[in-house]
This record gives C-alpha cells, sequence and structure tokens, in this order.
C-alpha cells in the first residue's frame, strides 16, 4: 500500500505571494492533519480534515487555511506569505476509526522557502 | 505553554545496549502517546504507541513505558543499533468520550540519538 504523498516536495516563492500544497492520504485514510516544522518552534498542528470538514485546528494565522476533498486528498494553501512562513510542511493520515487510538502516518513533506 | 517535553536534547549510546528516551506531559487530557523517527527533511515515521488505558507496550525492540501519575512515558530501544540514530519525537493527543482519538498530535522538541558502532 503506498503511503502519503505530498506534491511538490520543494517550493521557492517570494513574500506575498500564495502557495498551494497537496497531500494524497494512505489508500481508506480518513482523516488529514497537517503540521508545520521549524527549528525555532518545532513541530506544530495546523488543522486536521474529516470528511471535507475542518474538525480541528491549531494556533495559526488565517493566512493558512485547507480543504479536503470527497476522495480524502487534501490542500493547504498560505496567502500573503512572511519570511517566517518557511518551513518544512507536513501531512499525515489516518484512518479515524470510531473509538479507537489511531495512529498518524506521515509524508515525506514540502519544503517552503520564503524570500 | 510546551505541554509535552522531551528535555534531553541528545542522547549517545553504544551498540548494543539500551537506549532510554524520555517525555513529560502536562495536560491531563491527553490519552494516548506515540513515538516517531525523523531523519533531517523527511517526515517523522511511526514507531509504537500506548494509549492510557495501558501502561506498557512492546513492538520487536521498542517498548514504550507510560506512567500516567507522573505524566511520563519513556521508550526503550533494546538492543540498540547504529541505524537508530535520528531524532525521536514525543507526541500526545487527546481523545473523545467514545475512545476515538483527535487527528491533532502535540509534538515535544525531539530527541537527538546517536548509536556508535
Amino acid at each position: 500500500k503506498a503511503g502519503v504523498t505530498q506534491t511538490p516536495r520543494y517550493l521557492i516563492k517570494t513574500r506575498g505571494q500564495q502557495v498551494t500544497l497537496s497531500c494524497s492520504p494512505i489508500s481508506g485514510h480518513r482523516s488529514v492533519s497537517w503540521y508545520q516544522q521549524t527549528p525555532g518552534q518545532g513541530l506544530q498542528f495546523l488543522f486536521e480534515y474529516f470528511s471535507e470538514t475542518q474538525r480541528n485546528k491549531g494556533n495559526f494565522p488565517g493566512r493558512f487555511s485547507g480543504r479536503q476533498f470527497s476522495n480524502s486528498r487534501s490542500e493547504m494553501n498560505v496567502s500573503t506569505l512572511e519570511l517566517g512562513d518557511s518551513a518544512l510542511y507536513l501531512c499525515a493520515s489516518s484512518l479515524a476509526v470510531w473509538g479507537h487510538r489511531n495512529e498518524q502516518f506521515f509524508g515525506p513533506g514540502t519544503r517552503l522557502t520564503v524570500l | 505553554d510546551q505541554q509535552v517535553k522531551q528535555n534531553s536534547p541528545s542522547l549517545s549510546v553504544q551498540e548494543g545496549r539500551i537506549s532510554i528516551l524520555n517525555c513529560d506531559y502536562t495536560n491531563s487530557m491527553f490519552d494516548y502517546f506515540l513515538w516517531y523517527k525523523k531523519y533531517p527533511a523527511e517526515g517523522p515515521t511511526f514507531l509504537i504507541s500506548i494509549s492510557s488505558i495501558k501502561d506498557k507496550n512492546e513492538d520487536g525492540r521498542f517498548t514504550v513505558f507510560l506512567n500516567k501519575s507522573a505524566k511520563h512515558l519513556s521508550l526503550h530501544i533494546v538492543p540498540s543499533q547504529p541505524g537508530d540514530s535520528a531524532v525521536y519525537f514525543c507526541a500526545a493527543s487527546e481523545a473523545n468520550a467514545g475512545g476515538t482519538s483527535y487527528g491533532k498530535l502535540t509534538f515535544g522538541q525531539g530527541t537527538i540519538l546517536t548509536v556508535h558502532p
């Protein structure tokens, strides 16, 4: 079974631009979560989507948004990019089985550099 | 407010010996705990997990212990191998009343494990 895939793997943008990152979860996984990793803040939760609905949200500004499609694939968007948005963006998927603790499996990440 | 803490930034161990990585948490609502291994510029790889109804879980060379009263968990790797050298993250999540874990993980800052041949 294929793992979580993320595209693109690397991205360079300039301040003020916007960017869209894509994530395809493991087949059958219904929940997709997004995380940002930076040297200073570590791994921080952005948001989680389940059945095309945002189920949880972290403490990030409204410039960060996401969505999930009916096939569970997800995208996240960052508008008006700032230098501090440079980070590794990670997507994780889980089965989200009701009544169970569900492990999250991560993709390889998208390295975003904002110049 | 760091709810999950890994107080040791690094750990150095000889091949064949035991590696013990520690993690403390403050949020009593955390119900499910996971350990991940990560290499630079890659996504974390799931290793092992434990729910709050257990105090120990084993999977091959990896064992996780949970002490709920102390809000402390640890990962034991026995025997340690050079290929285990990586950054190890502890993560925690809450669960709803039905026992379903939420898709929001709170991570510690990581511990760099180096296993010397």
